[in-house]
Parts: structure tokens; sequence; C-alpha cells
């Protein structure tokens, strides 16, 4: 099973709301991605998360705040967004963050939450 | 930092037929991994074949198949017996020895035609 889900799969806010982005995976992977991505562009790295701690932040700015409470599920807290954050948010997860095996790498993807902002 | 490119930003396929997809890259690391993903108008992002750096043997999974030239830095995805379901954007993706840093290219747009 290479399942990993996201919840909403819609979500509409304004740029004063606050709302959560989820991620969840029960594959016992270790490691947890978030990436944005555009229309017809790819997928951009926002955070990577290795063994529930952040390792990687690719400069996103801190209205987009990450949390890994445990080792399944990995939520994105939204906070006065701009118009350019919409996007589709795609979450990700490895078994490991890196190792020597390319399918202890291979990262699985969910199906994206595709956010608007008003 | 690794780059990656795909040349191609839409092809075309006849049903049944071959189709080759093109990819390059840019490293500096020896061992590293490469994957295909395919992202159909559902847009969950779906893994179609993954190749390790040190394995010279080119990987295959069904109708899928790659051409690995690591001194070329080449990447090649061929798709066989082309399916309306394979309709779908491609984007290939290079994984650093760490294996915490997944790059993509820009996508290729495949349309499989009846």
């Amino acid at each position: 099973d290479t399942e990993v889900t996201q919840t909403p799969k819609h979500l509409v806010m304004g740029m004063t709301n606050k709302k959560s982005l989820k991620c969840e995976q029960h594959m016992g992977h270790r490691a947890m991605y978030w990436y944005k991505q555009k229309a017809k562009k790819p997928p951009e790295l926002m955070f990577v998360y290795s063994y529930e701690k952040l390792s990687i932040n690719e400069s996103v700015p801190s209205r987009f705040s990450p949390e890994c409470p445990n080792s399944s599920l990995l939520n994105l807290h939204l906070h006065a967004l701009q118009p350019e954050d919409s996007a589709l948010y795609l979450c990700a997860s490895s078994r490991t963050p890196g190792g020597t095996s390319g399918d202890t790498d291979t990262q699985y993807f969910g199906p994206g939450t595709r956010l608007t902002v008003l | 930092a690794q780059t990656v490119t795909q040349s191609q930003p839409e092809m075309s396929v006849q049903e049944a037929e071959t189709v080759t997809l093109s990819c390059t890259y840019d490293t500096s690391e020896n061992n590293y991994y490469l994957f295909w993903y395919k992202q159909p108008p559902s847009r969950q992002m779906i893994l179609v074949i993954r190749q390790e750096a040190y394995k010279q043997q080119n990987a295959t999974e069904n109708r899928f198949s790659v051409n690995f030239q690591k001194a070329a830095k080449s990447f090649s995805l061929k798709i066989s017996d082309s399916q309306l379901g394979d309709t779908a954007m491609y984007f290939c993706a290079f994984l650093n020895n760490a294996g915490n840093m997944l790059t993509f290219g820009g996508g290729t747009r495949l349309m499989v035609k009846p």
C-alpha cells in the first residue's frame, strides 16, 4: 500500500483566514514533504520533515507553518495568505529521508489540496 | 545544485504506438536516483519508474522503460503500446545522494490520440 491521503481536496480562503492542510500516511515512512505546484509547472519543495523534525525549509514565508505531530501526520497551517499563494499543495512521504536504496528514498505523493486565496 | 531539463513541452502519439520522452540533468554527484512521475488531469502524482545511478541496467516496468546514459546525463522514458490512459503530464525527477531533495524537470504534456 503506497497511499498518502490529503484533506481537504479543495479549500477557498480569504487573506485574513487561518486554515490548515492535513496529510496522512500509514506506511511507516519517516520522511514527509510539502510541495507547492502552480498550474502547468513542476512541484516546488517547501518543507522536509525527517523523523518528525523539520530538516529543510526552502525559504518559505512564515505565513506557511508546518507541523509534524507524529510520524504519520503532517500539517500545513496557513495564515494571512496572498492570492499568489493559490496553488496545488502536494504532500509526499518516503521510507527514510536518505538511504542507499532507491526504494527507500522513493517519494509517494498524495492527491493534493487545491487552494484558492481570495 | 542539480538541474533537470525536459526539452519537449508537449508531445502526441497515436494509440498503440511508441513514444519517447527526453530528460537531461546536470549534477556533480556520482550516486543518485532518477524517476519518472506521471500526473494525469486528476492531478495525483504517480510513480512510473525509477533508476539507481549505480545500476547500469535500464529499468523497465511493463510498457515503460528507460534509456539511462550516465555519462551523457540523459534519462529518457519509452512508452510502448500507448494507451489513452497514458495521457498526462510526465515529470522527470532527480533525487540527490542525501535522499532529501527531489528536483523536477519542467514536464512534458503527452496526449495519446485514438
